[in-house]
């Protein structure tokens, strides 16, 4: 079945520094990738919708300067959270949609737990 | 227009008792209906989803229901047993590329 990695699970940072967070799609490619963010015991918010090899489309409210998104590969994604402050702490999950296929291939990642203190 | 509503936000079952919970949406463009299983500290994982074309579909323990007419779908599991003990979301979509919407979460526990 399709997996989605995504690394890391968990990361403890000080303020004002900044942390990537990868999402690699390991057996299909994935010609879309979604961001989300968690807040406990809430459901998930959409960051960002981003296409391979274009930007990112950033929902609204969701600074694009603060939360960059790359897309470079069929196979892989990032997420930058720049300059992290202690509100940015939350669980954030990578989805992939596969491409070429009749299904609706939504694949999450495992999620990461962003500490920033 | 892209809500997705949920009820109830939390359930309790007895071990063998039927779990249900509800979504309604409002956008009827919507043409994807999946319903996802989250335990803490993961990521949600696909249980089942429906297509609008259809009114039931049933896989294992878990069955959706869906009304196109009043734009509501449901959720049943059956034979309810602890290891179900999740946070439940339902979810929707305009097409196969498109970004899915949530529902607002349903916290299952299942009691022996």
């Amino acid at each position: 079945g399709a997996v989605v990695s995504q690394h890391p699970s968990r990361v403890i940072c000080k303020s004002g520094t900044s942390v990537k967070i990868e999402c690699r799609s390991l057996d299909f490619q994935a010609t879309t990738m979604f961001w989300y963010r968690q807040f406990p015991k809430q459901s998930l918010m959409l960051m960002a919708t981003s296409n391979e090899g274009s930007k990112a489309t950033y929902e609204q409210g969701v600074e694009k300067d603060k939360f960059l998104i790359n897309h470079a590969s069929l196979t892989l994604s990032t997420l930058t959270v720049t300059s992290a402050h202690p509100e940015d702490s939350s669980f954030y999950i990578c989805s992939a949609s596969r491409s070429g296929t009749g299904n609706y291939g939504y694949t999450f990642g495992s999620g990461t737990r962003l500490t920033v203190v | 227009q892209q809500q997705v509503k949920q009820s109830p936000q939390s359930l309790i079952v007895q071990k063998g008792g039927i779990s249900i919970i509800n979504c309604a949406y409002e956008n009827t463009a919507f043409d994807y209906f999946p319903w996802y299983q989250q335990f803490p500290g993961k990521g949600p994982a696909l249980l089942i989803a429906i297509r609008p074309d259809v009114s039931e579909k049933k896989e294992g323990r878990f069955t959706i229901s869906f009304n196109k007419s009043a734009k509501q779908f449901s959720l049943h599991i059956m034979d309810s047993q602890p290891g179900d003990s999740a946070t439940y979301f339902c979810a929707a979509s305009l097409n196969r590329a498109s970004k899915l919407t949530f529902g607002t979460g349903t916290r299952l526990q299942v009691t022996l």
